[in-house]
């Protein structure tokens, strides 16, 4: 089993849409854990932090679940320049060693 | 301004020579990473530091090697063992805290034909 597990969609929705992404992680004392937002051929940008009681920022919101080990991320009203691939990051044993899933890719539709 | 800085954006070389790509960073970060990201896929860790003169193997190291010997500097070369080398290149780093997220330079293309 990965470490980091995503969706790679890709998730179609039209503009003000409300989407939702999961992201599973294998080990339990995993202790960070991020939100990145990466367009095509560029960086990846960090869009969200994630606490264990949640975070909101706007249109976003990112949860934990530690019991089912996941996190997600919520984009309500959907724009066109919310497009992209999203990355969640963890470091499994809380080592600092970051890792990545594969990303989900969103398009939000005109 | 602080940041990451990656150099250069664009590299060609050919196959059976070794290259380094550069990664300095003004953010008096501890910690330092190498990412390696192929076409429709996400990053894949191939060395990370923590500390200076110290490092440690990702999922993927086969083939490159790295060296800390200054904070700021964190350079990765692709040996000619490296059976793949053409990817998008990723710096990133980080102070070594549980809320402090990793801060990415912009990348190099390397192509080797």
């Amino acid at each position: 089993r990965k470490e980091v597990e995503q969706d790679p969609g890709p998730f179609n929705v039209p503009e003000g849409a409300t989407v939702a992404f999961n992201c599973t992680y294998s080990n339990s004392a995993s202790q960070s854990f991020f939100w990145y937002r990466q367009d095509c051929r560029k960086e990846p940008k960090l869009l969200m932090s994630v606490y264990s009681s949640g975070n909101e920022d706007g249109r976003f919101t990112a949860q934990l679940n530690r019991a089912s080990q996941y996190i997600s991320l919520l984009i309500r009203d959907s724009k066109l320049s919310d497009s992209a691939t999203y990355l969640c990051v963890s470091d499994p044993a809380g080592t600092y060693k970051y890792i990545f899933g594969t990303g989900t890719r969103l398009k939000v539709l005109a | 301004d602080g940041g990451i800085t990656q150099s250069p954006k664009y590299l060609f070389r050919k196959e059976g020579q070794n290259v380094t790509l550069s990664c300095e960073q003004n953010l008096n970060h501890d910690a330092m990473y190498w990412y390696r990201q192929d076409p429709g896929q996400g990053l894949r860790l191939i060395y990370y530091s923590q500390i200076v003169n110290d490092f440690q193997k990702g999922d993927i190291a086969e083939g490159y090697s790295v060296s800390r010997e200054k904070k700021e500097s964190f350079p990765l070369t692709v040996t000619s063992a490296q059976k793949n080398p053409t990817a998008f290149y990723l710096c990133a780093s980080s102070k070594l805290d549980r809320e402090s997220p990793l801060h990415f330079g912009n990348g190099t293309r390397l192509t080797v034909t």
